[in-house]
């Protein structure tokens, strides 16, 4: 079946740091990826669709500015917290759906990254 | 994208079959039903998906009611991996569509 994997799984950091969060679709390719955030006891919430080549569509809400998205290639795409702080703490998600022919319309997910700012 | 209704939580005894329940009476023609799953401190997982006949995988069964308005996911026999949140969700079928996850059900498989 279709891998996405993200790195780091888990980064702690100092208030007012950047820290970049790679996903990658290992065995196919992605023209659309979607970030995703959870906070403890609570449902996954979309941030942003990630294009391919294009600038990422971000959910009402979302800082577009403080969460940085860069979908360079058809397998990665970027997710940067800039000046991070505490309450950016949460469980960070990306999912990709396989852009191929032979590819269905299910997004495959990544296992996430845990963020925490001190 | 329609809204759905789950259970907030469900309990099953290890090997017996799990049903799980979804409401989602406002789906339109055009929409599908789709199933993950998230164990604990890892990403949703894909089950299974469909638009009005049942469908089965090595999975699990999908249930969907003539008219739509509701569907039963079924684990066949379940094991104590099985415990995880599932969340049902409705939606058209283009491929770059979004998922809109709602609270899903808390399945615990008891030993």
């Amino acid at each position: 079946g279709a891998v996405v994997s993200q790195h780091p799984s888990w980064v702690i950091c100092k208030s007012g740091t950047s820290v970049k969060i790679e996903c990658r679709s290992l065995d196919f390719q992605a023209t659309t990826m979607f970030w995703y955030r959870q906070f403890p006891k609570q449902s996954l919430m979309l941030m942003a669709t990630s294009n391919e080549g294009s600038k990422a569509t971000y959910e009402q809400g979302v800082e577009k500015d403080k969460f940085l998205i860069n979908h360079a290639s058809l397998t990665l795409s970027t997710l940067t917290v800039t000046s991070a702080h505490p309450e950016d703490s949460s469980f960070y998600i990306c999912s990709a759906r396989d852009s191929g022919t032979s590819g269905g319309n299910e997004q495959f997910f990544g296992p996430g990254t845990r963020l925490t700012v001190l | 994208d329609a809204k759905t209704t789950q259970p907030t939580s469900m309990d099953c005894a290890e090997g017996r079959a799990a049903n799980l329940p979804c409401n989602h009476s406002t789906i339109s023609g055009n929409e599908y039903v789709y199933w993950y799953r998230q164990i604990h401190s890892q990403g949703p997982q894909y089950i299974i998906h469909g638009l009005k006949n049942n469908e089965t995988n090595e999975m699990a069964s999908l249930i969907i009611t003539e008219d739509r308005k509701s569907s039963t996911l079924i684990l066949p026999h379940a094991t104590l991996r099985d415990t995880a949140v599932y969340y049902c969700i409705v939606r058209v079928d283009f491929g770059n569509e979004k998922l809109t996850f709602g609270t899903g059900t808390r399945l615990t498989i008891i030993p």
